[in-house]
Formats: C-alpha cells, structure tokens, sequence
C-alpha cells in the first residue's frame, strides 16, 4: 500500500534559519503529493502540491520538488519566522483524477516545527 | 474554511452513547472523506462518500459508520462510543481534477 515518511520532530529552528523536512513515499501508481500545515487549533490548509515528477510547488516562501527517483518531496525555505511555527504534512494521493476519489490522501505523521525569536 | 463546516467543534460523551458529527459544504464537491487525528499517527482515513448513499471504508473504519443523504452532507456516526475514539476529526472534500482538499475545522471529541 502507499505510505509517506517524514521527520516528526519537534524540530527547533532560529529565525531566519534555512528550513528543511524530509518527505519521502511509497507508492505504486503515479501520485500527486502535497503539503498540508496546521497551525495550533485550527484545520489543515493546503502549503503546496505537485502533480508530476520535476513539478515544483511553491507558496509564502515555501518549495518543494517532486522527486520520482528518489521518490521525495522534501520541504524547504530559505529564512523561517516565528508565524511558520506549525505542524507540516506531507501526503499523497493516488487516485485516478488525483483531486479527489477512492483513496482520498495517505499522511504522514507530521513534523512539529518551532520557530523561536 | 467557509464552504465546509464541521458539528459540533467539541463535544464530551460517555463510553457506550452514540454520537454523531455532521459535515457539510456548499461547494457542491463529488468527494467528502472523514479522517481522525493522534498524535503519532497523523491523519487516518475513517470513510470516504464518492456520491450520495455510495460510501465506502478507510483504514480505521471499525467502530464507525457514515451516511450521505445529500450532496452536501456527510455523517459520522459511532454506535457505541470508546475511550479510544478520544480524537479529533477531520471532514475533507474534493473534486475530481481540481488536485485539491479542503479540510473543515474540526470535532474534537472525547470519550469519557
């Protein structure tokens, strides 16, 4: 089956540090994979997605390149404030339209990222 | 997110009580999901609807069972409630082509 594997953390970063979280999945077919953020009590909101392999995703300063040979997804950015405090999902989802159907997303377990000032 | 909306946002029961979440949304999305969150396990899919009265299991669907009447409505529903139901559910919609989720706010529910 599929599943998706990231760092859980927390991970603690200066401000204006570089941001790295590992990402990477097992899949069988061609997924679309995504990054998800949930800042404290809220719901999930959509970070960034790729569809394709060599797709790169971007939003607020964050990127990730969709990787099929290596089969990675890994998130960065270049200088982290403390708002990025959060936890990051990454997931994928393998259905036939990839925007929605019988298998709806596979999740990781979330990486809890703390920005400190 | 205003076009999906979750109810209760929190609600307390007894172990053995039924209780039921509700999902809806005005986007007229094809695709609703339920998941729940722990800590340690991320997001797990509970059951998903591809359309009104057609449903299908996730992988944790034990314990739970869901209902689509409508478009725009999603039900979860646990029959007999347990300590390990203690969660925080997640409502999802989607359409097909439109590489996107959106999530509601949340149930956090615990059982007592």
């Amino acid at each position: 089956g599929n599943s998706v594997t990231q760092m859980e953390g927390p991970v603690t970063l200066s401000e204006e540090a570089f941001l790295t979280i590992n990402c990477t999945y097992t899949a069988t077919g061609y997924p679309s994979l995504f990054w998800y953020v949930q800042y404290p009590g809220e719901g999930l909101q959509l970070l960034l997605k790729a569809t394709k392999a060599d797709d790169k995703g971007s939003n607020k300063g964050f990127e990730a390149t969709y990787r099929k040979e290596t089969t990675s997804f890994h998130l960065e950015k270049g200088s982290v404030q403390v708002s990025d405090s959060a936890v990051y999902f990454c997931a994928l989802s393998e259905a036939v339209y990839s925007g929605g159907g019988a298998d709806g997303l596979t999740f990781g377990k979330g990486t809890h990222l703390i920005i400190q000032p | 997110d205003a076009g999906i909306t979750q109810s209760p946002r929190h609600k307390v029961t007894e172990t053995g009580t039924p209780v039921t979440l509700r999902c809806h949304q005005t986007e007229n999305h094809r695709y609703m999901y339920w998941y729940r969150q722990d800590p340690g396990h991320g997001l797990r899919l509970i059951h998903y609807s591809y359309g009104v009265k057609d449903t299908d299991k996730g992988e944790v669907s034990d314990g739970y069972s869901v209902s689509r009447s409508k478009t725009e409505d999603f039900l979860l529903t646990l029959e007999s409630a347990t300590s390990s139901q203690t969660s925080v559910y997640f409502c999802a919609i989607s359409e097909p082509g439109n590489y996107g989720y959106t999530f509601g706010s949340g149930t956090r529910l615990t059982v007592v």
